[in-house]
């Protein structure tokens, strides 16, 4: 079945760098747009941006230019968030989701990220 | 942009009645483009409904949704105690945006 899952909760200091792992099993990971999302504690959701997954090139929300990059490695069908110059109000729940062609059909279980000095 | 407007921010629904959620676009939508959600606490969002009114899969019949235009409704039509939970409607056109989110609580 499809899945993906992704790295546990991080504890970052102000100024620090995270990186998130989201990897995919249960289909062809190339088919499929891997989407980002983040949600602060008690709000909604926030569409940070997508990453082909066939060709690697990323699109980026305009919240979320500059300081948050994508990637993958295909060879473990994993794709990776990594957030740098951390903030306090970068403290959130990010999932990632796969792209069913306008909705999302499956999520990661969610990483939280604290920020805390 | 286009700005997801959800109504009531609170439903509060006894169990075994109908829930019915409201979305409204600032502009009309295609309706391909138009999904649910349900998030329950702690768990991550889980797709219900995509392009307006097709269920995804595994989701029971009681959940229907509905629309046209800017206007978009999920309906629940016998509430399980399983069905409390906050729901979110979304649009994908280039970029994706959420409303504000429904909270479905027991009354």
């Amino acid at each position: 079945q499809v899945q993906l899952v992704q790295s546990g909760s991080e504890l970052r200091k102000p100024g620090a760098s995270v990186k998130i792992s989201c990897k995919a099993s249960g289909y062809t990971f190339a088919y499929h747009a891997i989407h980002w999302f983040r949600q602060a504690p008690g709000q909604g959701l926030e569409w940070m941006g997508w990453i082909n997954s066939n060709t690697g090139d990323p699109t980026y929300a305009q919240d979320f230019t500059g300081r948050f990059v994508f990637s993958l490695d295909t060879s473990v069908s994993t794709a990776y968030l990594q957030i740098s110059s951390l903030k306090a109000e970068d403290a959130a729940v990010y999932y990632c989701a796969r792209d069913l062609s306008l909705s999302f059909d499956s999520w990661g279980q969610g990483a939280l990220v604290a920020v805390s000095s | 942009e286009i700005v997801l407007t959800q109504s009531p921010g609170t439903l509060s629904v006894s169990p075994g009645e109908r829930g019915t959620l409201s979305c409204k676009a600032s502009q009309s939508v295609s309706s391909m483009s138009l999904a649910w959600y349900q998030q329950k606490p702690g768990q991550a969002p889980r797709l219900l409904i995509y392009g307006t009114s097709t269920r995804a899969t595994g989701i029971p019949d009681r959940f229907s949704g509905s629309g046209l235009g800017t206007d978009f409704t999920l309906t629940i039509s016998r509430l399980e105690p399983e069905d409390f939970a906050v729901y979110y409607c979304q649009h994908y056109a280039g970029s994706v945006t959420f409303g504000q989110g429904t909270r479905l609580e027991i009354k």
